[in-house]
């Protein structure tokens, strides 16, 4: 399996600022994922992070609102811009193990926008 | 991915058999049923897959009938700690592009 840690784990934010989530994965990875758990909810996918390529968003989600980088093969990064209440969430970083045709999870950092 | 269709909440006696169901009428030749949970306050968790035959692993088993419009997961001794959302996800096996995609799950609640 992989092993995913996220940073910060959680983090209580002021309306208007950016956060920027951090996902470091133990061995490289050719596909990332970040995910969004709204309160209650099921988890929806935000974007596909690939190495050395932009990022492909899903319908709803803008690259202005969630700026991604993929620097490298075992890092990522996440930003969610200029934050309101409503992007209270548990972000999570995912990734694809192709040798174990797997996807594993980050804990998830826990955000609350007042 | 075929859309899946679970029960919202379901409750088990610690100790007892716990039986997840999930329909997924619409699923396709080479999409897998994949089964994952996510304990509170963490991030979602493999437990296991199958495509048509019963797969059986530590964690759980997975019976598949026979024409795979549906599947159902059995914890065969639930304890408190499989107190947790359960997802049935079906997905075509090894492709990457095709990420998981979670619907609404079942909320399984052991009780001693």
């Amino acid at each position: 399996s992989a092993v995913i840690s996220q940073k910060p784990s959680r983090d209580i934010c002021q309306r208007g600022t950016s956060l920027t989530i951090q996902c470091q994965v133990d061995s490289q990875v050719t596909m990332m994922f970040w995910y969004r758990q709204q309160p209650g909810q099921s988890l929806t996918l935000i974007a596909t992070a690939n190495q050395g390529s932009e990022a492909t968003y899903e319908s709803g989600f803008v690259i202005d609102k969630f700026p991604i980088s993929r620097p490298n093969l075992t890092f990522s990064t996440l930003t969610v811009s200029n934050m309101s209440p409503e992007d209270s969430s548990i972000y999570l970083c995912s990734v694809y193990i192709s040798t174990h045709y797997e996807q594993y999870f980050g804990p998830g950092t826990r955000l609350t926008v007042t | 991915d075929a859309k899946t269709t679970q029960p919202p909440s379901m409750d088990c006696a610690e100790g007892r058999a716990a039986n997840l169901p999930c329909n997924h009428s619409t699923i396709s030749g080479n999409e897998y049923v994949y089964w994952y949970r996510q304990i509170h306050s963490q991030g979602p968790q493999y437990i296991i897959h199958g495509l048509k035959n019963n797969e059986t692993n530590e964690m759980a088993s997975l019976i598949i009938t026979e024409d795979r419009k549906s599947s159902t997961l059995i914890l065969p001794h639930a304890t408190l700690r499989d107190t947790a959302v359960y997802y049935c996800i079906v997905r075509v096996f090894g492709n990457a592009g095709n990420m998981l995609t979670f619907g609404g799950g079942t909320r399984l609640m052991v009780k001693p």
